[in-house]
């Protein structure tokens, strides 16, 4: 089966201005989750969808960033404007039965951005 | 909160010598424990699991025990290969409500020189 698939695997942009990464899961799974991963540290959970219900936003930061996974496929994470701080690897990953680890978590290669 | 603390590194080994990565870690309850594996330029690959206590995860030649007295999961492998260079992240998974997020270590890098 195909794997998580994200794009754009690389994405340099100025601050202030706008980025979206895009992210599709294995066929089947109705778990999505966005994580970052700052340099030189491990990745950390932004966003967790059941279908399209965002169950966990709760570490996102909504001032900038926002999220949707219409019609419980597919998804994209917007950030709005970009800051500095905002460079980082951002990672999607799926899972079925209803999310819990233990069962199975497939990562994507994840979207490197540099906010320069 | 949920906690993992994981060895600094970076770690560089010669092949076939022997691999320990420490990693230890705080929860309440009975957490799942994990570890990771990042090869270069590609995404998180599970490398093992184990789901309670005195359980052994292994996989490519790595094991991990989840000692539940000394809340500790290191990773160790008899003889490293150059193919084993990777960051390695240590990761748990809360009990109950937040059995679905993984909380991460800092992550390992290993090299492995022939």
């Amino acid at each position: 089966e195909a794997g998580v698939v994200q794009s754009p695997r690389y994405k340099i942009i100025e601050k202030k201005q706008p980025v979206a990464f895009w992210c599709n899961p294995i066929s089947g799974h109705n778990t999505l989750y966005w994580y970052r991963q700052n340099l030189g540290q491990g990745p950390e959970l932004l966003i967790r969808y059941e279908n399209e219900e965002a169950v966990d936003d709760s570490q996102l930061p909504k001032d900038r960033f926002s999220a949707e996974r219409l019609k419980g496929v597919d998804s994209t994470l917007k950030i709005q404007p970009a800051e500095l701080g905002d460079s980082a690897v951002y990672l999607c990953a799926s899972s079925r039965d209803r999310g819990r680890v233990s069962y199975g978590y497939t990562f994507g290669s994840g979207t490197r951005l540099t906010v320069v | 909160g949920d906690s993992v603390t994981q060895m600094e590194g970076p770690v560089t080994l010669s092949e076939e010598a022997f691999l320990t990565i420490n990693c230890t870690y705080t929860a309440t309850g009975y957490p799942s424990l994990f570890w990771y594996v990042q090869y270069p330029g590609e995404g998180l690959q599970l490398l093992l699991k184990a789901t309670k206590a005195d359980d052994k995860g292994s996989n490519k030649g790595f094991e991990a025990t989840y000692r539940k007295e000394t809340t500790s999961f290191h990773l160790e492998k008899g003889s490293v290969q150059v193919s084993d260079s990777a960051v390695y992240f240590c990761a748990l998974s809360g009990s109950g409500g937040s059995n679905y997020k993984l909380t991460f270590g800092k992550g390992t890098l290993l090299t492995v020189n022939p």
